[in-house]
């Protein structure tokens, strides 16, 4: 089993809310890590989004708006990308990454599609 | 402001070596290390290991132990990324990422083809 998972596509209207979610491994806690959220649109590099721990720490990525959400559900086991009033410029690859055992993990992504 | 160019694509046959590198500017070099991930054609990123800007102190994944070496130059501010035995599943988009607890900036890729 993945240490990340995530649903390979989301589709949403413009306007709307996304709830992208990244799993973790059952045994693995997702309230004692850090959680990593990038974007990733055809032809370029990833861009940082945010980091989530808990609101008392967490980070926003420099000039990512503010309608990019990090948080959690722990009865989910769960990180959980929160984007309001998609736009179609959100439309792109997501990925979360957690540092686990000693490496960068990163989740399988998922496809985001605002139609 | 931060920049980091990596070197430009590269066909390689199968067995053979390739080097990649990724020169920084925009910042002090030494103050963060860099990692590297890659991602093969339609698939997700993965990384690859890390080696710190300062002390040359490397990390990597287990899936490339023994067959990656990471190495920098600090009086160009350049990392390198050397993949041996390559293999057809190589193929993939190779990045380097400034981490600095994040990867807050990336290269723009590079290219590697592996094929005989």
């Amino acid at each position: 089993q993945a240490v990340l998972t995530q649903p390979s596509s989301l589709s949403a209207s413009p306007g709307a809310s996304a709830s992208l979610t990244c799993t973790l491994r059952s045994g693995i806690n997702v309230g004692t890590y850090r959680i990593y959220w990038y974007q990733q649109k055809p032809g370029s590099p990833p861009q940082y989004l945010l980091r989530y721990k808990s609101d008392s720490d967490n980070h926003q990525g420099s000039g990512v708006p503010s309608r990019f959400s990090g948080s959690k559900d722990a009865s989910a086991n769960a990180g959980i990308l929160l984007i309001s009033g998609l736009q179609s410029e959100d439309e792109a690859d997501y990925y979360c990454m957690i540092w686990h055992s000693s490496a960068w993990v990163f989740g399988g992504g998922t496809k985001l599609t605002v139609l | 402001q931060v920049q980091l160019l990596q070197s430009g694509a590269e066909l390689k046959k199968p067995g053979a070596s390739v080097r990649v590198s990724c020169t920084a500017s925009g910042y002090t070099f030494t103050s963060s290390g860099i990692s590297w991930v890659r991602q093969a054609p339609g698939q997700g990123l993965e990384w690859m290991g890390w080696i710190s800007g300062d002390t040359g102190e490397t990390k990597y994944a287990q899936n490339f132990q023994g067959r990656v070496a990471m190495t920098t130059d600090t009086s160009t501010s350049t990392a390198y990324m050397e993949l041996r035995s390559l293999r057809s599943d190589d193929t993939a988009m190779y990045y380097c990422g400034r981490d600095y607890e994040t990867f807050d900036y990336w290269g723009q890729g590079t290219l590697v083809t592996v094929s005989s």
